[in-house]
């Protein structure tokens, strides 16, 4: 069964404070692995998707890193937009006849001014 | 409208009621998905459309009853639901199965 749990549960940073997001993971073939960033009451938002061990995506202040067991999400001087639960799925490969992504609890993220 | 909508954004039902969510997706995708989101939980997926096929159903109780007209519309039909039931109920779309999702709004449900 995959499996994907993010640390810490929830994040509190000052404004310029760099810091890391956690998604380890078990899953018997990975396809690939999706960061995501959710704002209360809406619908989770794109960000990275990640394919093998040692790639990495940018996108502003956010920097994705993958390994075998884990992806970091980082922040680099982040500012109070940044706040958000960020999420973390895995979809296995065609290989493994399963499809769908499997999400982990979130990191709920606050940056104060 | 452009990426994924949701109608409606909030609904507020009885056990008894019938109501009906829907989702449209303009991005000319393939796959369409439903997902419950409750307090606290990682997002379950409930059904899967690939094509206007399901293609998945992850044990859903009968009182939640998907359809899908064509590839760009997707309902999820409700009778007798129970409070537990009560959550934010997203809808995605990717091009493939094996492709990123884009999710819309979701709706906001409430049951009384």
């Amino acid at each position: 069964e995959d499996q994907v749990t993010q640390s810490p549960e929830a994040l509190r940073l000052q404004e310029g404070e760099s810091s890391s997001l956690n998604c380890s993971y078990t899953v018997s073939g990975l396809r690939g692995l999706f960061w995501y960033r959710q704002d209360p009451g809406k619908g989770p938002e794109f960000l990275f998707t990640l394919y093998s061990a040692g790639e990495e995506k940018e996108k502003e202040r956010l920097k994705a890193t993958l390994t075998k067991k884990e992806s970091f999400l980082h922040i680099t001087a982040p500012k109070p937009e940044d706040s958000a639960t960020y999420l973390c799925a895995v979809q296995p490969n065609m290989d493994t006849g399963r499809r769908a992504l499997t999400f982990g609890s979130g990191t709920r993220l606050q940056v104060q001014p | 409208e452009t990426g994924v909508t949701q109608t409606p954004r909030h609904l507020v039902m009885g056990m008894t009621n019938k109501k009906s969510l829907k989702c449209e997706q303009h991005l000319g995708h393939n796959a369409m998905y439903w997902y419950k989101q409750s307090a606290k939980k990682p997002l379950e997926l409930m059904f899967v459309y690939n094509f206007k096929e399901q293609t998945e159903n992850n044990s859903v109780p009968s009182r939640f009853s998907p359809e899908c007209p064509n590839s760009s519309h997707l309902f999820l039909h409700l009778h007798t639901l129970q409070p537990e039931d009560s959550a934010l109920y997203l809808c995605a779309s990717s091009p493939g199965q094996q492709e990123t999702q884009y999710f819309g709004p979701g709706t906001r449900l409430l049951v009384l």
